[in-house]
């Protein structure tokens, strides 16, 4: 059983610079979330996907960032003008998407460092 | 809006003794209520999941957590700490209900460290 991968792993960027990510969800996993986790803190949600449709933004995703899912499968996330405060593990979950119950799971994250 | 207070940030157990992580929640709803575990370098697992079957929940790797509703707890245990649960514990709750959006809120976590 494949699990929700996350490329690249390890992102360093120089502030201004644009980067992207990529997470490929469980095959046939409905629903696609994006977090983000600082250093000693919780994940923090930014958005969700349901198939291609993105439902909810969170208030941290401000203009600078955007994400895709466009056939329903792997997203994207990118960050443009990257700033300091950018620095953080971005997390990915997926879930079958059978209820209010079911389970996210999670990628190993891609850790981006702004300097 | 709902919201999860880890009252511990680190917990320190000595190996073979319980292990006891403590979490409230402030719930609007009848909430679903999970904790994930994250070793260093790897991603967030699941340990177990309260969606309002019973209170008492069973997860892996020996650890099991109570949902008390008159103390908005969810508190996770273990009866005996191995040296491989040293990790970053995360109490969630759901946030419900909406239009099936399962928006996850974590708490800001504890570290569990395993004295040998």
């Amino acid at each position: 059983d494949t699990g929700v991968s996350q490329d690249p792993r390890h992102k360093i960027t120089k502030r201004g610079q644009n980067v992207t990510f990529r997470c490929d969800p469980i095959s046939e996993h409905n629903r696609l979330y994006w977090y983000r986790q600082t250093l000693g803190q919780g994940p923090e949600f930014l958005t969700y996907f349901q198939n291609e449709a993105q439902l909810e933004k969170s208030r941290l995703l401000s203009d600078r960032f955007s994400a895709e899912r466009p056939k329903g499968s792997f997203s994207t996330l990118e960050i443009q003008r990257t700033e300091q405060g950018d620095s953080a593990m971005y997390l990915c979950a997926s879930s079958l998407g059978q209820g209010f119950t079911d389970t996210q799971y999670f990628g190993p994250g891609t850790r981006l460092t702004v300097l | 809006a709902q919201s999860v207070t880890q009252l511990d940030s680190h917990v320190s157990v000595s190996e073979g003794t319980p292990v006891l992580l403590r979490c409230n929640y402030s719930s609007s709803y009848s909430p679903s209520l999970f904790w994930y575990v994250q070793h260093p370098n790897k991603g967030l697992q699941l340990l177990l999941k309260y969606t309002s079957a019973a209170t008492l929940v069973k997860g892996i790797n020996g650890f099991e957590a109570e949902f008390k509703k008159s103390e908005t707890s969810f508190h996770l245990t273990k009866p005996s700490a191995h040296m491989s649960d040293a990790a970053e514990y995360f109490c969630v709750v759901s946030d419900l209900p909406s239009f099936g959006n399962e928006k996850l809120t974590f708490g800001t976590g504890t570290r569990l460290t395993i004295i040998p």
